[in-house]
Parts: C-alpha cells; sequence; structure tokens
C-alpha cells in the first residue's frame, strides 16, 4: 500500500492553468476508473473536487477537471484564483479493495 | 444539514487504546459506506479503514491492521473505530468519512478528532 506519487508542489499565477499528477500502478490507478481528487485548506477537511477520475460533484468550479492515462492521473485547474492556494490530494482505489492516497501537492497562487 | 462529528480523541500512553466515534445526521445513515482516514502532524492523508453499509465487510489499512477494529452501529446512526496496541506513529487527526452512495469518492467529512500518543 505504497502511497501514489505527486509532485510536492507546484505554483502558477492568477488566471493561468496548472496540473498536478498522481502516479500509481495497474493495482490502483491504471487498473480502476476510481481515482478522487481532495483539497484541503490549512486546518480544514478535505473536500472532494473530483470523482471517478473526471466527474465533478454538484457545486465544484467546471476549471476544474480530472482524466488519466495508464498508471497517472491528472488534475488541472484552469483559470487559477487564490481561493485555490491548499493542498490536493488524488487518491484511488486499488486490487486489494482498500483506498490509497497521494502524497500531496500544495499549490501556490503567485 | 449533511453533518459527520467525531469524538473520543486525546492523549494515549504508547501501548494503550482509545475508541473514537462518528455521530451522523441529515442522510440515511444505514444505506452509506463509511472510512477512517487519518494525517498526521504535517503530513498527508492516509487511508485507515472502511466499513459497508451493513457492517459485514470490513477492510484494513496495513499499518493498523490487527490493532484496528472498524464498527458501525446503524440504529444510532454512529461509526467507531476501536484502537488498541496504539504506537507514536498513530498519532494524527482522524477523519470519518463517507463513501458517495454512486460512485468512488468520499463525498462528505467530519472535522477530525485528534489522537495524541505519547508518554
Amino acid at each position: 500500500q505504497s502511497a501514489l506519487t505527486q509532485p510536492a508542489s507546484v505554483s502558477g499565477s492568477p488566471g493561468q492553468s496548472i496540473t498536478i499528477s498522481c502516479t500509481g500502478t495497474s493495482g490502483d490507478v491504471g487498473g480502476y476508473n476510481y481515482v478522487s481528487w481532495y483539497q484541503q485548506h490549512p486546518g480544514k477537511a478535505p473536500k472532494l473536487m473530483i470523482y471517478d477520475v473526471s466527474n465533478r460533484p454538484s457545486g465544484v468550479s467546471d476549471r476544474f477537471s480530472g482524466s488519466k492515462s495508464g498508471n497517472t492521473a491528472s488534475l488541472t485547474i484552469s483559470g487559477l484564483q487564490a481561493e485555490d492556494e491548499a493542498d490536493y490530494y488524488c487518491s484511488s482505489y486499488t486490487s486489494s479493495s482498500t483506498y490509497v492516497f497521494g502524497t500531496g501537492t500544495k499549490v501556490t497562487v503567485l | 444539514e449533511v453533518q459527520l462529528v467525531e469524538s473520543g480523541g486525546g492523549l494515549v500512553q504508547p501501548g494503550g487504546s482509545l475508541r473514537l466515534s462518528c455521530a451522523a445526521s441529515g442522510f440515511t445513515f444505514n444505506i452509506y459506506e463509511l472510512n477512517w482516514v487519518r494525517q498526521a502532524p504535517g503530513k498527508g492523508l492516509e487511508w485507515v479503514s472502511y466499513i459497508g453499509d451493513s457492517g459485514s465487510s470490513r477492510y484494513y489499512a496495513d499499518a493498523v491492521k490487527g490493532r484496528f477494529t472498524i464498527s458501525r452501529d446503524n440504529a444510532k446512526n454512529s461509526l467507531y473505530l476501536q484502537m488498541n496496541s496504539l504506537r507514536a506513529e498513530d498519532t494524527a487527526v482522524y477523519y470519518c468519512a463517507r463513501e458517495a452512495e454512486n460512485y468512488y469518492g468520499m463525498d462528505v467529512w467530519g472535522q477530525g478528532t485528534t489522537v495524541t500518543v505519547s508518554s
């Protein structure tokens, strides 16, 4: 149950687009279309942003989008805004009927 | 309002035990699967355990298998995590999280309860 690999940090200017990668194995990310993404502001609980690779829950801005290719999933934030500055985590269902989270990415809005 | 509220955290000595609770409200508790997720100080999220809607299916992370037990009481709209043989590395904020009804993703989270394992 090794954590999925994410970049430690990603930054961008307001209005720009950024992409966060999430790399796993064929036993998790690559084997299932069950990747989700969470946003966490300091001292707060995580918030679901994307589910099943590319779907947004009701109320989540369409500036957030997800995709997957092979063992790597990605989260793209378009039109970056100051409020997007937070930690982001990917998660995947696994072949062991468990879940695994990514290492987390700190997004900084310059 | 859909809500999950954790309780039961605190300071415990290594080797000790603690039971966390998660009270649910605002939704039909017995049709949802639930998870415990933890976050050590300054670290990332770590999935801990899952329980199915009836309680018959349970899964655990390797790090806690054999020491932690997840359970639920659908009559009381409550989720539990019994933690035994606690170690310093179990120190974390523990969140309960609801599995969405029709897709894979944790759509509702509690505010977390803090567990500190230290002598």
